[in-house]
């Protein structure tokens, strides 16, 4: 089965700029999830869907961060304006359900770089 | 507050060695614990998954364990080999659906 694809896998932008990331996850999957994993640390969840509904978005920083999932399968997830302390990796992750117990499928991620 | 702690932050090893990775968390109410791989530019692959009601997982050359009481989890992994180098998360789920990730461990195996 095709895994979650992500892109664009590089972006360098300056800070105070948009930029927009899309993520395809596994055909089938209801919930998808956005991850910010800045250098040297963990990836941090921003949001979680369930079909087209937003689960989470309790760390997501709204007044510059939105993402959508309008029909229930691809996502994307804007940063508008950017700022220096938002270069990092932002991953995408889609699970079957929701739910504790279920495993859940990574993209590569796109790293990005704020000037 | 929610933490995760992984000790070392690196590792050198030579082709061989069995080595343990350290994870401790603060949280007592945990549902279940993940090892994930994380290679250079890539995405998070899961290795292990414990529930809580369980003591170890094994797969292979990795073997996971889980003391809830005192708040720890290590990997193990059994004569190390060069693909094995990669950076090793732990993360938990608790009262919510959320992974809490550590920092990681970076492993570098050389041949």
């Amino acid at each position: 089965e095709a895994g979650v694809a992500q892109s664009p896998r590089y972006k360098i932008i300056e800070k105070r700029q948009s930029v927009a990331f899309w993520c395809n996850p596994i055909s089938g999957h209801a919930t998808l999830y956005w991850y910010q994993q800045i250098l040297g640390q963990g990836p941090k969840l921003l949001i979680q869907f369930q079909n087209n509904g937003v689960v989470d978005d309790s760390q997501l920083p709204k007044d510059r961060f939105s993402a959508e999932r309008l029909k229930g399968v691809d996502s994307t997830l804007k940063i508008q304006p950017a700022k220096l302390e938002d270069s990092a990796v932002y991953l995408c992750a889609s699970s079957l359900q929701s739910g504790r117990d279920q495993p859940q499928h990574f993209g590569d991620g796109t790293r990005l770089s704020i000037l | 507050k929610q933490e995760v702690t992984q000790i070392p932050a690196a590792l050198s090893v030579p082709e061989g060695e069995n080595l343990v990775l350290n994870c401790s968390f603060t949280d007592s109410a945990i549902y279940n614990l993940q090892w994930f791989r994380q290679d250079p530019g890539k995405g998070l692959t899961s290795l292990l998954l414990i529930q809580s009601s369980q003591r170890e997982q094994t797969s292979g050359r990795l073997n996971a364990s889980l003391d809830k009481s005192s708040g720890r989890s290590t990997l193990y992994i059994a004569a190390s080999q060069p693909g094995d180098s990669a950076t090793y998360l732990c993360a938990y789920t608790s009262g919510t659906y959320k992974y809490i990730f550590g920092t990681g461990t970076r492993l570098k195996v050389l041949a």
